[in-house]
């Protein structure tokens, strides 16, 4: 079993929607909860950091953690075709050499 | 702040040969990490670097090795390539644990 699960997609939704992307993970020592977008050709761009259970808003941006059903949610709502990129999600855990540990992304495309 | 660059931006090598990738690091981060992403993959962790010593180390074989120098910039090296070494290798670099700034990567190519 990995260590991180990402449901790889792809998705494509019209503008204006509401867009739900997960991850499940395995490893009960991961306290840090990231999601990056990336666009092509380009590096992950940090967009939501969370520690331990509970939910972070930023603007249009909404990251759920769960860690009693390790699982980890990021919400898009009022999806543009700007958002139109690869999500991953990545943890770590406390301490040690802060390794990242990645889902294997999905990507999203906002019809205009 | 600059930001996180590599270089060189694309590379085509031959198997067997060796190649040395650079990164430099954001203004005041200490710490150097990188990535291999395969095509349709989430970034792989290969090794850390923290002012100058390796701080952690992926599932990579010895022939991947790394340095990191007095002002923060880092090198990867890769001896004997493989084919499946093709990929785009990032450099990330942070100064404390909340989160870490990527470069754009370096698309290597071996054939």
């Amino acid at each position: 079993q990995k260590e991180v699960e990402q449901d790889p997609g792809p998705l494509s939704v019209p503008e204006g929607a509401i867009v739900s992307l997960n991850c499940t993970y395995s490893n009960s020592a991961f306290q840090y909860f990231m999601w990056y977008r990336q666009y092509s050709r380009k590096g992950p761009e940090l967009l939501m950091y969370t520690y331990s259970s509970g939910n972070k808003e930023d603007g249009r941006f909404t990251a759920q953690v769960d860690k009693s059903s390790k699982y980890i949610s990021l919400f898009i709502r009022d999806s543009q075709p700007s958002d139109s990129a690869t999500y991953l999600c990545a943890m770590r855990p406390l301490g040690g050499s802060e390794k990242l540990v990645f889902g294997k992304g999905t990507k999203l495309t906002v019809n205009p | 702040e600059t930001g996180v660059t590599q270089s060189p931006t694309h590379l085509i090598k031959t198997r067997g040969q060796q190649v040395t990738l650079r990164c430099s690091s954001q203004s005041g981060h200490n710490t150097v990490s990188w990535y291999q992403q395969a095509l349709g993959q989430g970034p792989q962790f290969i090794f850390q670097y923290y002012r100058e010593e390796e701080n952690g180390r992926g599932n990579f074989p010895p022939r991947f090795s790394g340095l990191q120098f007095p002002n923060y910039s880092s090198e990867l090296n890769v001896n004997a390539l493989e084919l499946d070494d093709s990929a785009l290798y990032l450099c990330a670099s942070s100064s404390d644990s909340y989160g870490y700034t990527f470069g754009s990567g370096t698309r290597l190519t071996v054939v």
